[in-house]
């Protein structure tokens, strides 16, 4: 089944202690993408990535940080949270390249830091 | 940059009532545009998409047509249930590395 699959899907952290995402997709996309859903602002991309080893600044990168050493896997890294860093964050997919495919979404990584 | 204005609602609706949800967007080139769904506790999926213009996208009973000479692409449902009820986003994208999502609509439809 074509899916990508995020982890934790909840996690209650202390500012400052540093926590990653993971992201994996099995669909052989090259780009993959991060963002934060936050209410009344909708998703807003942090990182995204056209392939391998390409990463790019998103509409709201600080205070992350992300890499791409395999196709498959889209880690977000956050080094020192901080609670303005509490929200729902989904990770995404796609073909690159390609105008009219759209992006497959994991279910959701809900973060608090406390 | 490109953008889009959606309704944000929230929008209640009677069970089989008529539903719109409003899209215009401003993008750059030639865009497609997606309709994404989220129920709750889960992330978006495609609802339903269109490429070009005067396309008309349509899934589940959901339609949106392409209209680009007034850069809309508004969401339509003649009959909607309580399953409907969920957050709607309208996206368009170019090449597939530029999305831009509106702020998303909640809709609850009522028994």
């Amino acid at each position: 089944e074509a899916q990508v699959t995020q982890n934790p899907r909840y996690l209650i952290t202390v500012t400052g202690k540093k926590l990653t995402v993971t992201c994996s997709q099995n669909m052989n996309h090259e780009y993959m993408s991060w963002y934060r859903q936050d209410p009344g602002l909708g998703l807003r991309q942090i990182y995204y990535s056209m392939n391998v080893e390409v990463t790019d600044k998103g509409d709201v990168p600080e205070g992350y940080k992300v890499s791409r050493k395999e196709k498959r896997n889209f880690p977000l890294i956050l080094e020192s949270p901080s609670p303005n860093q509490t929200s729902l964050y989904f990770c995404a997919s796609s073909q690159a390249g390609v105008l009219n495919q759209p992006q497959h979404f994991g279910d959701g990584t809900r973060l608090s830091i406390l | 940059g490109d953008s889009v204005t959606q309704m944000e609602g929230p929008v209640t609706l009677s069970e089989e009532a008529f539903l719109t949800i409003n899209c215009t967007y401003t993008a750059t080139g030639y865009p497609s545009l997606f309709w994404y769904v989220q129920y709750p506790g889960e992330g978006l999926q495609l609802l339903l998409k269109a490429t070009k213009a005067d396309d008309k996208g349509s899934n589940k009973g959901f339609e949106a047509t392409y209209r680009k000479e007034t850069t809309s692409f508004h969401l339509e449902k003649g009959s909607v249930q309580v399953s409907d009820s969920a957050v709607y986003f309208c996206a368009p994208t170019n090449y597939g590395q530029n999305f831009v999502f509106g702020p998303g609509t909640r809709l609850s439809v009522l028994p």
